[in-house]
């Protein structure tokens, strides 16, 4: 069974500053993932990352992919309050359709 | 609609009860998955359907729960004799083919009482 695991699950942000996002995973994987969503929100696509080394940027947030360690990590840049959602990464198996998502980590940016 | 559309966005129903969750695939997807949300989690897979078959409905909890799709576009989840530990926001995903990018719907929240 592909397990994933996120930390923090919960991250405090002030405005301004920078912080990162953990997800590890259990096997070999060839998809990953990472969604926003917000709160009665169905899941925002982020990034697909597809290959060792991969890394995206886009505006404040940045991902990036070792699949030798099975770790992802979400990197935010001077954090602003419209960046307060959930994210999650979500990884597939070699040649696999099913997803297996993370728990989540519930970002809030104070001022 | 651009996306995928799933109705209701919101249901209610006692304990006991009939309920079918409805999802429209963005047109022109040949697979559609449904996933199981549960609060504080993450997204849990249900079923998977290429075309109009259910090629794996390995995550489905139990017998109560059946899902089809017979024309290949519109699915419909199908939950019978309704529990409470069924609530949760069941979301549809629809994709082009097998193993490409997932886009998911807004989600039908599900309350049982």
């Amino acid at each position: 069974e592909l397990k994933v695991e996120q930390n923090p699950l919960f991250l405090s942000m002030q405005e301004g500053k920078n912080y990162t996002i953990y997800c590890n995973y259990s096997t070999t994987s060839d998809r990953l993932y990472w969604y926003r969503q917000d709160p009665g929100k169905s899941l925002e696509s982020l990034f697909v990352l597809l290959s060792n080394g991969a890394v995206k940027q886009e505006g404040r947030l940045m991902a990036s992919l070792d699949t030798k360690a099975r770790l992802s990590t979400l990197h935010i840049t001077a954090a602003v309050h419209d960046l307060s959602a959930t994210y999650f990464c979500a990884v597939a198996y070699l040649n696999d359709y099913k997803l297996s998502f993370g728990a989540g980590t519930t970002v809030t940016v104070r001022a | 609609g651009a996306g995928v559309s799933q109705t209701p966005s919101n249901k209610v129903t006692e304990k006991g009860k009939y309920v079918e969750l409805r999802c429209d695939p963005i047109s022109g997807h040949t697979a559609l998955y449904w996933y199981r949300q549960s609060l504080g989690q993450g997204p849990e897979f249900l079923i998977y359907f290429q075309g109009t078959g259910a090629a794996d409905d390995s995550g489905l909890p139990n017998d109560r729960f059946f899902a089809v799709r017979p024309e290949g576009s519109v699915s419909t989840l199908k939950i019978q004799r309704t529990e409470r530990g069924d609530s949760a926001v069941y979301l549809c995903a629809s994709s082009r083919a097998t193993n490409t990018e997932a886009f998911f719907g807004q989600g039908t929240r599900l309350t049982v009482v």
